[in-house]
């Protein structure tokens, strides 16, 4: 089976410009995550989705960061403008949702971001 | 938000050494996850394990919530056990929110 899908895997741009990270979570499962991991703060949950709707974005950083997700199978998280400080490598997680329960989190290999 | 702690922040073993990695939490928790990251960045799901304890090949997990501690056995390491192995918390109000631990680097040398 497929695991998580991230794309792209790695993106250089300079700052200013727009950036759309993609993720296709596992088949099936309904909950999707956002983490970014930095050497300064480590691994850190920016947002997260049950059934395609934001239930936690307390760890989004600013009003520049946007996520969506517009069916079961796609999610992006938006970064406009982007600034050096947003240098990170992002994950994607997902997994099987049950009411009252939590499940293993899976994830994808991760897109690795420079702004310059 | 609750605290983790994670025990050896560094750890260097030559293969075929046991070795146990500690994992301290501040509050109460109902969700409990380990994970491996490997030299490549990829982060692999080892257990989940809220409470009590699971095994699968080599690795074993334990957790006792009551007092507020897990513990991951690695049993006969091997080079690709290498890497950062972190633990990740949720307590009862945090939904499926995980917080990770700064994580132990894991070191083994043939």
């Amino acid at each position: 089976d497929a695991g998580v899908i991230q794309s792209p895997r790695h993106e250089v741009t300079e700052m200013g410009q727009e950036v759309t990270l993609r993720c296709k979570p596992i088949s099936g499962h309904n909950s999707l995550f956002w983490y970014r991991q930095t050497m300064m703060r480590g691994l850190e949950l920016l947002i997260y989705f049950n059934n395609n709707v934001p239930i936690d974005d307390s760890g989004m950083p600013e009003d520049r960061f946007s996520a969506k997700m517009p069916n079961a199978s796609f999610s992006t998280l938006k970064i406009q403008p982007s600034e050096p400080r947003d240098s990170a490598v992002y994950f994607c997680a997902s997994s099987p949702h049950h009411r009252g329960s939590n499940q293993p989190q899976h994830f994808g290999d991760g897109t690795r971001l420079s702004i310059l | 938000g609750i605290q983790v702690e994670q025990s050896p922040p560094d750890l260097i073993l030559q293969e075929g050494a046991n070795s146990t990695l500690r994992c301290n939490f501040s509050d109460s928790v109902n969700n409990l996850q380990w994970f491996h990251q490997n030299p490549w960045g990829q982060l692999i799901n080892l257990f989940y394990i809220p409470s009590g304890t699971k095994q699968n090949g080599r690795l074993s997990a334990t957790t006792v919530a009551t007092e507020r501690y897990s513990l991951l056995y690695i049993s006969s390491s091997q080079t690709t056990d290498s890497g950062v192995y972190f633990c990740a918390v949720g307590g009862e109000t945090s939904g499926s929110r995980l917080t990770f631990g700064e994580g132990t680097q894991l070191t083994v040398n043939p």
